[in-house]
Formats: structure tokens, C-alpha cells, sequence
């Protein structure tokens, strides 16, 4: 079946820096990638999320690549805010497995002031 | 406003005791979905229902059950609950067609097994 491995599994950045955090998948009918940020106590929330059609999107500081031949996929966020701090979960999905998320193990990222 | 509710947010209770978590969703949605997280393991499916009657093993099915009567209700029993259970536990919810869509997560909840 389907696997995601998330790295890295903790990341520190100084505000304004930017952070990058990496995925890769192995199933190669995976053709949604879903990025979701999850605060304290709150449940998972998109932030973005890509399709197997496009290799590039991006939505003001937070943009995602995806590279299908190696099956990786990366967040890119630009001009690191505080309130960006919180832990970040990649996933993949395809249509052949009902639509199931397969998620990374997840990042913590935490921007210093 | 569109969301998903799960109750209760937080339980402790004893192995062997019976417990329901309820999950309700307004967005009319089809697809519901319960998911367990634990430390270093991210997300990991437990049961998922296409419509109303129909659901289905996730990953991590056993020891827990589902049932789907309503569209809007997606609860999650755990019949005889034992410690290993004991984690933080999310419902979500999107709509079928055109393609995969964005899942809508509830807040969570947080169940100690003693």
C-alpha cells in the first residue's frame, strides 16, 4: 500500500527565514497531495494542496512543488511568522483507494521571534 | 458555519467500558472518515463510509466500529476500550465527485484508556 515519509520531523527557523519541509510517496497512482497545518488543540486544516496535473502552486508565502517521475513533494514557506509555529502534516491520495489519505508522520516547525 | 463536530473533546475512562464518540458534519457531505493520531505516526485511518449504510475498514480497524444511518452522523464505538487505544482521535469530511476534494477535520478527540 501507500506510504508518506515526512521529513524533517522537527524544524527551527528564525522569523523571516524560510522553511522547507519534504515528502515523498511510493504509490505512483497517488494524484493529490494535501498539505494541512494543525495548531494546538485544533484539528488538521488545509493549506494548500496540489494534483498530479501541475508541478508548481503557490498561494502568497506557502507555495508546493511536486515532482512525479521521483515522488517527492516539498512545502516552501517564505518570510517565516510566528504564528506559523505548529505542525505541519503532508498526505497523498488516490482515486483507486477510495479517496483514502495516507499522511506523513508530520513537522514540527517553530519560528523564533 | 461549516464544520465538524466530534464529542466529547477529551475522556478518561476504564478498559472494558463501553464508549461512543459522535461525529456530526453540516456541510452535507458523503464521505466520512475516522482517523486515530499517535506520536512519530502521523494519521492513520480507522474506518471511512462512502454514504449513508455504507462503510469500511480503514488501516487501523480493530477494536472499534462505525455505523452511518444519517448522512450528517458518523459515530465511532469502542465496545470493550483497552489502553492501547488510549490516543487523539479526528473525524472528517468532504464532498464525493469531481475528483479527490479537501477533507474537513473536526477538533478532535482526546480519550485516555486506563
Amino acid at each position: 500500500g501507500e506510504n508518506v515519509e515526512q521529513h524533517p520531523s522537527t524544524l527551527s527557523v528564525q522569523e523571516g527565514d524560510s522553511a522547507v519541509i519534504k515528502c515523498t510517496y511510493s504509490d505512483s497512482a497517488s494524484n493529490y497531495f494535501p498539505w494541512y497545518k494543525q495548531e494546538l488543540g485544533k484539528g488538521p486544516q488545509l493549506i494548500i494542496d496540489i494534483r498530479s496535473n501541475v508541478g508548481e502552486k503557490k498561494d502568497q508565502r506557502i507555495a508546493v512543488t511536486l515532482n512525479k517521475t521521483a515522488k517527492h513533494f516539498s512545502l516552501h514557506i517564505t518570510e517565516t511568522q510566528p504564528e506559523d509555529s505548529a505542525v505541519y502534516f503532508c498526505a497523498a491520495s488516490s482515486m483507486d483507494s477510495s479517496y483514502k489519505l495516507i499522511f506523513g508522520s508530520g513537522t514540527r516547525l517553530l519560528v523564533r521571534p | 458555519e461549516a464544520q465538524v463536530t466530534q464529542n466529547p473533546r477529551y475522556l478518561i475512562t476504564v478498559t472494558g467500558k463501553k464508549l461512543t464518540v459522535t461525529c456530526s458534519q453540516n456541510m452535507n457531505h458523503e464521505y466520512m472518515s475516522w482517523y486515530r493520531q499517535d506520536p512519530g505516526l502521523g494519521l492513520r485511518q480507522i474506518y471511512y463510509s462512502m454514504n449513508v449504510e455504507v462503510t469500511d475498514k480503514g488501516d487501523v480497524p480493530e477494536g472499534y466500529k462505525v455505523s452511518r444511518k444519517e448522512k450528517r452522523n458518523f459515530p465511532l464505538i469502542l465496545e470493550s476500550p483497552s489502553p492501547n487505544q488510549t490516543s487523539l482521535y479526528f473525524c472528517a469530511s468532504r464532498p464525493l465527485g469531481r475528483g479527490n476534494q479537501p477533507q474537513h477535520f473536526g477538533d478532535g478527540t482526546r480519550l485516555s484508556i486506563l
